[in-house]
């Protein structure tokens, strides 16, 4: 039962574009939306999190906008760069779910020079 | 660095053997968590402990796995009579649960072949 969908799979930008990844959950017991960075062979790093109680959050280029009746919320990458290429997942928990993430299936992200 | 730390890297193993991984968490972090990562996927929960208290272990995928932190501080995960279909990267992750709890940390995994 995949509780939290990410979209698109793969994505290409160019340098210096704008990259968009979307992810929707079900179950509102969540309250904790994490988004990790994985390169190839490592594991995870946490990059941006957001709690429902806010509907935008900004660190440097990385923002994550949430949208909690629609029970959405998107990355927005600015002003990509070919060392952002990597995967990415959107996540979502917190204390009333069990302290588990449960994460979404990834999108491969490709930006070209 | 002291992030979470697993060990071994890579472990290649034989169908039926059993094999054990060794997880340190960030060293303030009393909560610690296992999860599993095929190829493709994103991380899949296992099971959690704060402290030694192991207090979700229902996404166990079979009676095959376990996982232990007997002391609080470093967990194994145990696989008995390994299948060909347990290979992944079993990552662990570390939180406190002192500094808003749900910030996980993840370590480099132990990617497992079973042959």
């Amino acid at each position: 039962q995949q509780q939290v969908k990410q979209s698109p799979q793969s994505l290409i930008v160019q340098k210096g574009g704008i990259s968009i990844i979307n992810c929707a959950y079900e179950n509102t017991a969540f309250d904790y939306f994490p988004w990790y960075q994985q390169f190839p062979g490592k594991g995870p790093a946490l990059l941006i999190a957001i709690r429902p109680d806010v509907s935008e959050k900004k660190e440097g280029r990385f923002t994550i906008s949430f949208n909690k009746s629609a029970k959405q919320f998107s990355l927005h990458i600015m002003d990509s760069q070919p060392g952002d290429s990597a995967t990415y997942f959107c996540a979502a928990g917190g204390n009333n779910a069990g302290n588990m993430l449960t994460f979404g299936g990834g999108t491969r992200l490709m930006v070209k020079p | 660095d002291t992030g979470v730390s697993q060990d071994p890297r890579h472990k290649i193993t034989k169908r039926g053997q059993n094999v054990t991984f060794r997880c340190d968490p960030i060293s303030e972090h009393n909560r610690l968590y296992w999860y599993r990562q095929t190829l493709g996927q994103g991380p899949e929960f296992l099971t959690y402990f704060q402290n030694e208290a192991q207090l979700e272990k229902s996404r166990l995928l079979s009676d095959r796995f376990s996982a232990e932190r007997p002391k609080g501080s470093f967990s194994t995960l145990e696989i008995q009579r390994t299948e060909q279909g347990d290979s992944a990267m079993y990552l662990c992750a570390s939180s406190s649960n002192t500094q808003g709890g749900e910030t996980q940390y993840f370590g480099p995994g132990t990617r497992l072949l079973v042959l």
